[in-house]
């Protein structure tokens, strides 16, 4: 079974809005990370944003958000005000402090329209 | 800022060849990866390492292996390549980070062709 699962093969967006890219994730370890992880076309891949499973608060870098929703193993990224730059490859991932192994997701594609 | 370098960016290889990526990161870490990265499956990860001379299999390890000879260096090696190893190759390496997140950082990506 998948651990992580990103459902959005692709998306398109206007630019300015919010986006939201989904991620949901299956472990039975209490103790894990969840990181979003973006890739231009350039190939590198750049960490945006951190969620450990006993934060209380979700977290925000600048313009990302996780919406971390603990009891439906939900860990969606929000973009506000999308920028065309922001039109990348999004992944996110998961590592199980168990056994340290980070586990990714097959990603979704984001287009902004201008 | 943390720098993760990888020898080529673009590699065109014959089948049966012995094919050397080179990764270099200058954080000083502990933990260095190697992924392979192909159209819908995601980054699938091969070897990582956690010491100097330290290696481990991942998740796709045949047909690879890996050296450790120096802290900052991780290295992977295609014994033979063949045409199935063509893809997209990143190394990641991790320290703590701030707040110990053990957050990784990639170098550019090397694209293998394999002909």
């Amino acid at each position: 079974a998948q651990k992580i699962t990103q459902t959005q093969p692709g998306m398109f967006v206007q630019e300015k809005e919010a986006v939201t890219l989904d991620c949901t994730y299956d472990t039975s370890d209490p103790s894990y990370g969840l990181f979003w992880y973006k890739q231009p076309s350039s190939g590198e891949m750049i960490f945006l944003i951190y969620q450990g499973s006993y934060d209380q608060q979700n977290a925000t870098e600048g313009r990302y958000s996780l919406n971390f929703q603990k009891a439906r193993k939900s860990a969606n990224l929000v973009i506000s005000a999308s920028q065309l730059g922001d039109s990348a490859m999004y992944f996110c991932a998961m590592r199980e402090n168990r056994d340290d192994k980070i586990i990714f997701g097959k990603g979704t594609r984001l287009h902004i329209l201008p | 800022d943390v720098k993760v370098t990888q020898s080529s960016r673009y590699l065109v290889k014959r089948t049966g060849e012995k094919v050397f990526l080179e990764c270099v990161q200058d954080m000083d870490h502990e933990n260095m990866f190697w992924y392979r990265q192909d159209p819908g499956l995601g980054l699938r990860l091969i070897y990582f390492s956690y010491d100097v001379k330290m290696k481990e299999k991942g998740d796709i390890p045949e047909g690879y292996s890996v050296s450790r000879e120096k802290k900052e260096r991780f290295s992977l090696i295609l014994e033979s390549a063949s045409t199935n190893q063509t893809s997209m190759y990143l190394c990641a390496s991790r320290g703590p980070g701030a707040l110990g997140r053990y957050e990784q950082y990639f170098g550019p990506g090397t694209r293998l062709t394999v002909t």
